[in-house]
């Protein structure tokens, strides 16, 4: 059973980079597309961006140029990078596994991890 | 302000059926994205309850159904269980926005 597991600060300061790590168990981060999505309180999700096994990316444009997620496949983990970080940064961070459809469109996200919240103050 | 709407509270007594939209526009759902919802329990993470409009995973009971049509989709739920009390959610994709959209969200409270 493919399980998510996020991880790193919960509090950053504002203007600082926050670094947020997903480890993956129960299966190689090789194949799939992965997701990170952020939850900020009271709010419906907001989508990130999506890193794909081949390298490749796609990112919210609301935040494209602050946003970056990469992967190490030597420990299957998949990290988020936001830069210039505010407090409307302040969320719960989730990555999820992004499952891949020929017949629909979008792909749907499954499954989450737990969550981490991070706190954007000085 | 989401880019899909739902409305923020519904509510049902056990054993009745409720139901919960998720409005777009032409750029979205009426531009023939398809449509997903997830259930989030408080103090825990989304969980996939329908993909591709009306399809539901392996394990999500049949009082779960969903359905599209024009620039809207409908979450309903029948035989309503304490244990269905959450937040709901819709997701479809954003041409305009060139991105994935989720709804504001819907707190169901079963009474």
């Amino acid at each position: 059973q493919l399980k998510l597991q996020e991880s790193g600060p919960g509090l950053v300061k504002p203007s600082e980079t926050l670094s947020l790590t997903c480890t993956v168990s129960g299966g190689s981060i090789s194949s799939f597309f992965w997701t990170w999505i952020r939850q900020s309180p009271g709010k419906g999700p907001e989508w990130l961006g999506y890193l794909h096994y081949n390298g490749d990316t796609d990112y919210n444009p609301s935040l494209k140029s602050r946003v970056s997620i990469s992967a190490d496949t030597t420990k299957n983990q998949v990290s988020l990078r936001l830069t210039s970080l505010t407090a409307a940064d302040t969320a719960v961070y989730y990555c999820a596994r992004e499952t891949i459809s020929s017949t629909y469109h979008p792909h749907w996200f499954d499954p989450w991890g737990q969550g981490t919240l991070v706190i954007v103050s000085s | 302000q989401s880019v899909l709407t739902q409305p923020p509270s519904v509510s049902g007594a056990p054993g009745q059926r409720v139901a919960i939209s998720c409005t777009g526009s032409g750029s979205n759902i009426g531009a023939n994205y398809d449509v997903h919802w997830y259930q989030q329990l408080a103090g825990t993470a989304p969980k996939l309850l329908i993909y591709g409009n009306n399809n539901r995973p392996s394990g999500v009971p049949d009082r779960f159904s969903g359905s599209k049509s024009g620039t809207s989709a409908s979450l309903a739920i029948t035989g309503l269980q304490a244990e269905d009390e959450a937040e709901y959610f819709c997701q479809s994709y954003d041409s305009s926005l060139t991105a994935v959209v989720f709804g504001g969200g819907t707190k169901l409270t079963v009474l």
